[in-house]
C-alpha cells in the first residue's frame, strides 16, 4: 500500500471541463510534488511546493493551477485542457529537511483521459 | 547541467540469473543517485540511494546498486531475478541548482524475466 494517496484513479473529461486531483500523505512531509509522466517515459516535474507555498514551477500552462490547503493536502485543478494532457499524473512528497538526499514517496496516480 | 544516462531500453533475464540495468550519471559537484522502480498502473517505489560512503549500496528486494566515481556509473544488481522483478526502473539524480527539490529521472529500463 502507498503512503500517498490520489484520488479519483480514473478521470475523463471534455476540453471545457473543470475538475480537481487530490493527493494526501500523513507522513509529516512538508515538500510535496506533481508530475507528468506519458507512457513509457519518466516522470516530468510540474510544480514543488515547500512549507505549502509554492517554490517551483516548471513553466506549466495556466490551465494547471496547483494548491496546497495544508500540509496534507496538494491538489491540481484543470480547465480547459487539451487532448495532448491526457497522462498519468503522480503527486509525491518528501522530507524537507535535507531534501537532496531523502527519497520521494509517490502516489499510483491519476490517469487522466481528455476527450 | 545534470543528466542520467539508461543506455538500454530493455533488458531481458532469465528467473534465477543475475540482473544488471544500467546507468551513467553527469554531474557538477558530489551526486545524490537514487533507483526507482515502477510496476503497471503504480507510482514510482523507491530501491535505494547512493548519497556518501560505500560504494556498494544494499536496498529493498534484495537490489542493489555500485557506485563508480571514476566510470561515474550507478548501475543497479540482483545476484538472482524473479519474475516479479519485471517492471520499468529508472535511474535519477537530484538537481542541487534547486535546493536539492528537483530530481532528474534517466529515460527508464524495462526489464523483462523470463520463467
Amino acid at each position: 500500500d502507498t503512503e500517498v494517496t490520489q484520488t479519483p484513479k480514473h478521470l475523463v473529461m471534455g476540453m471545457t471541463n473543470k475538475k480537481s486531483l487530490k493527493c494526501e500523505q500523513h507522513m509529516g512531509h512538508r515538500a510535496m510534488y506533481w508530475y507528468k509522466q506519458k507512457a513509457k517515459k519518466p516522470p516530468e516535474l510540474m510544480f514543488v511546493y515547500s512549507y505549502e507555498k509554492l517554490s517551483i514551477n516548471e513553466s506549466v500552462p495556466s490551465r494547471f493551477s496547483p494548491e496546497c490547503p495544508n500540509s496534507s493536502l496538494l491538489n491540481l485543478h484543470l480547465h480547459a485542457l487539451q487532448p495532448e494532457d491526457s497522462a498519468l499524473y503522480l503527486c509525491a512528497s518528501s522530507q524537507i529537511q535535507g531534501a537532496s538526499n531523502q527519497p520521494q514517496h509517490f502516489g499510483d496516480g491519476t490517469r487522466l483521459s481528455i476527450l | 547541467a545534470q543528466s542520467v544516462a539508461q543506455p538500454e531500453d530493455q533488458v531481458n533475464v532469465a528467473e534465477g540469473n543475475p540482473l544488471t540495468v544500467k546507468c551513467t550519471y553527469s554531474v557538477s559537484g558530489n551526486p545524490y543517485l537514487f533507483w526507482y522502480v515502477q510496476y503497471p498502473n503504480r507510482g514510482l517505489q523507491f530501491l535505494l540511494k547512493y548519497i556518501t560512503g560505500d560504494n556498494l549500496v544494499k536496498g529493498s528486494y534484495g537490489f542493489e546498486a555500485e557506485f563508480n566515481k571514476s566510470q561515474t556509473s550507478f548501475h543497479l544488481k540482483k545476484p538472482s531475478a524473479l519474475v516479479s522483478d519485471s517492471a520499468l526502473y529508472f535511474c535519477a539524480v537530484r538537481d542541487m541548482s534547486t535546493g536539492g527539490f528537483k530530481t532528474i529521472f534517466g529515460a527508464g529500463t524495462r526489464l523483462f524475466v523470463k520463467a
